[in-house]
């Protein structure tokens, strides 16, 4: 069974961009969380989507947002990027919400410059 | 969520038992100890889950104290491939969601 795809693997973006970044989950797989890990704040929760729904956003601004397909394929979209933006962006899937067990993609390493 | 409270750092010779300590002393009664990994690069990875009675996998094994207010997970035989860095995350399963609180971690280095 393929794992948690996301894509893509490295990006470098000019301050004010925008971007969207894709995750592909675990086949038969509904929930998909999205994280955010830098050196300073470590993993910090983004949002988690169910069924198309976003179901708990964690605490990012407004330029954060994003969406899940009928498929449970979800984006990330971050708008007027800022150098702080630079991190690793990690997709986790689960086989629904409130599910025990999370599996993580292997991110997306995303350099503002 | 309770908060964790974890050493930032500890040694371990391979081939020996690393016992990884977690503190959760303001855990309330619903909710369960997870422990992840992340090694170098890559995304986190599931490891083991309890409530209160000890767990074991073919991972690790999980210790939580009758209180509940601290546990231990110990991978038996330590080899090179399990440095990394080791969250203990204390979450409830009434949230009705996914979201995982991550602390600093234990980063964990084995040595030949």
């Amino acid at each position: 069974k393929a794992g948690v795809t996301q894509t893509p693997r490295y990006l470098i973006k000019t301050r004010g961009q925008q971007v969207t970044l894709s995750c592909s989950p675990i086949s038969g797989h509904r929930s998909v969380s999205w994280y955010q890990q830098t050196p300073g704040q470590g993993l910090q929760f983004l949002f988690e989507y169910f069924s198309e729904t976003q179901r708990n956003k964690g605490n990012f601004p407004g330029r954060f947002s994003g969406r899940q397909f009928s498929n449970s394929r979800s984006e990330m979209n971050v708008s007027t990027l800022e150098l702080g933006d630079s991190a690793l962006y990690l997709c986790a899937s689960s086989v629904q919400t409130g599910s025990t067990e999370a599996f993580f993609g292997q991110g997306t390493r995303l350099t503002v410059v | 969520d309770a908060k964790t409270t974890q050493p930032p750092s500890m040694d371990c010779a391979e081939g020996r038992a690393a016992n990884l300590p977690c503190n959760h002393s303001t855990i309330s009664g619903n909710e369960y100890v997870y422990w992840y990994r992340q090694i170098h690069s890559q995304g986190p990875q599931y490891i083991i889950h309890g409530l209160k009675n000890n767990e074991t996998n073919e991972m690790a094994s999980l210790i939580i104290t009758e209180d509940r207010k601290s546990s231990t997970l110990i991978l038996p035989h330590a080899t090179l491939r399990d440095t990394a860095v080791y969250y203990c995350i204390v979450r409830g399963h009434n949230n009705a969601g996914n979201m995982l609180t991550f602390g600093g971690g234990t980063r964990l280095m084995v040595k030949p």
